[in-house]
């Protein structure tokens, strides 16, 4: 089974700084995709961007980024040049790349808050 | 494209009671999942319905329950509710055409438990 690890239950950085979330997981798969979601006040889950394991290159888009390294099965998501909007909970999640198994697993959360 | 659409955002139950969730996918995707979020134990996942069919079970008793229609609508049902099934219940639908797409969430029911 996996688990995803969120270790930071809160942070709060002021607008335009720069943040990063951390997420550690542990499989024994040895191909699988990687998430964060944002979910705001509206409790919609928010796709912000997924990285495959198989590719080397950290995902990027717009002013977020991710930090894959496989081989510390850590994930983390910098986000840049901050805005109100990312104000909001941010979840850490694992999908294993077999066809048919779409089932998200979920770390805790991070609540971000970000100062005016 | 409409998004996934969930029905109703709010309900108010007694134990003992059952009560059904409904899901709307986006036009053209095939999955439905269905997920339990809770402030104790976070986003848990309950089961996944491809083509009227469920898939995948998370582990979740026998009162929990889901189906999927033909037109790939599916519902959720919780039967003999407990205190402990409060949760915002979130849905999220996906293509699943075999190579890996994108889960696109609703913005969940509410269910509160008295």
């Amino acid at each position: 089974a996996q688990t995803v690890t969120q270790s930071q239950p809160e942070m709060s950085v002021q607008e335009a700084e720069t943040v990063t979330l951390s997420c550690t997981y542990d499989t024994s798969e040895s191909n699988y995709y990687l998430f964060w979601y944002k979910q705001p006040p509206s409790r919609q889950m928010i796709l912000v961007i997924r990285q495959e394991a198989y590719k080397q290159q950290n995902a990027t888009e717009n002013r977020f980024s991710v930090n894959f390294q496989k081989a510390a099965k850590s994930f983390s998501l910098k986000i840049s040049d901050s805005q109100l909007g990312d104000t909001a909970m941010y979840f850490c999640a694992f999908m294993g790349a077999t066809f048919g198994n779409e089932k998200l697993t979920f770390g805790t959360g991070t609540r971000l808050t970000i100062i005016p | 494209k409409a998004g996934v659409t969930q029905t109703p955002r709010y309900l108010i139950k007694t134990r003992g009671q059952q009560v059904t969730l409904s899901c709307s996918p986006i036009s053209g995707h095939r999955s439905v999942s269905w997920y339990q979020q809770t402030p104790g134990q976070g986003l848990q996942f309950l089961f996944e319905y491809f083509s009227e069919t469920q898939r995948n079970k998370g582990n979740f008793p026998g009162r929990f329950s889901g189906r999927q229609f033909s037109n790939s609508r599916s519902e959720m049902n919780v039967s003999t509710l407990e205190l402990g099934d409060s949760a915002l219940y979130l849905c999220a639908s996906s293509q699943a055409t075999g190579r890996f797409e994108k889960l696109f969430f609703g913005s969940g029911t509410q269910l509160s438990v008295l």
